[in-house]
């Protein structure tokens, strides 16, 4: 149980273009899911927490408008990279959290380069 | 704002042998949980280990036991029996709830340990 899917698993896209993520919860219902940064050999970087039904709420110094969020059900949240550039190539990873419990259960990350 | 640090960036270990990872962290706050994660060369985050702090008791896991320190805040991982599949990264994670009833709980991890458990 508490599997969490990411599509795609890597995306190349040309410089000025929008990518979308999809992060799912497979078996679990998830009000809240998480959005992180991960740079190579790096920690993960939390960007924004999303919950189900509102708006996002973004950490200090992630632009919300490039980085859109939308968790419009319990087990599906969405990442758009807007008008991407080649500094926001990274590794994204989402994490989700059944309610209310201390956990999150991560997804298997999405890999995208800007060309 | 919580931090975590973890001071060692590598680690070797020969198979079969134990390791211990360090980990402290920084907090005011009374509830909390502490976790251990591991991420392979697949980059997928796998717990290997949850510790709540009002619990005394030190968590294990097979393999993988913890030694809890709360009043030094302190959270080490000990690995013992180290197999090649142990090879990874390991990040140190402090959680604690971030908003009342809606119970969203927030991660924020170490700089990892790389370990690399040699045969």
């Amino acid at each position: 149980g508490a599997v969490v899917s990411q599509h795609p698993s890597w995306v190349i896209c040309k410089s000025g273009t929008s990518v979308k993520i999809e992060c799912r919860s497979l078996d679990f219902q998830a009000t809240t899911m998480f959005w992180y940064r991960q740079f190579p050999k790096q920690s993960l970087m939390l960007m924004a927490t999303s919950n189900e039904g509102s708006k996002a709420t973004y950490e200090q110094g992630v632009e919300k408008d490039k980085f859109l969020i939308n968790h419009a059900s319990l087990t599906l949240s969405t990442l758009t990279v807007t008008s991407a550039h080649p500094e926001d190539s990274s590794f994204y990873i989402c994490s989700a959290s059944p309610v209310p419990f201390p956990e999150q259960f991560f997804g298997p990350g999405t890999r995208l380069t800007v060309l | 704002a919580q931090t975590v640090t973890q001071s060692q960036p590598e680690m070797s270990v020969q198979e079969a042998e134990t390791v211990t990872l360090s980990c402290t962290y920084d907090t005011s706050e009374s509830n909390y949980y502490l976790f251990w994660y591991k991420q392979p060369p697949s980059r997928q985050m796998i717990l290997v280990i949850r510790q709540e702090a009002y619990k005394q008791q030190n968590a294990t896991e097979n393999r993988f036991s913890v030694n809890f320190q709360k009043a030094a805040k302190s959270f080490s991982l000990k690995i013992s029996d180290s197999q090649l599949g142990d090879t990874a990264m390991y990040f140190c994670a402090f959680m604690k709830q971030v908003n009342s009833g809606a119970g969203s709980y927030q991660l924020t991890f170490g700089k990892g340990t790389k370990l690399s458990v040699i045969p």
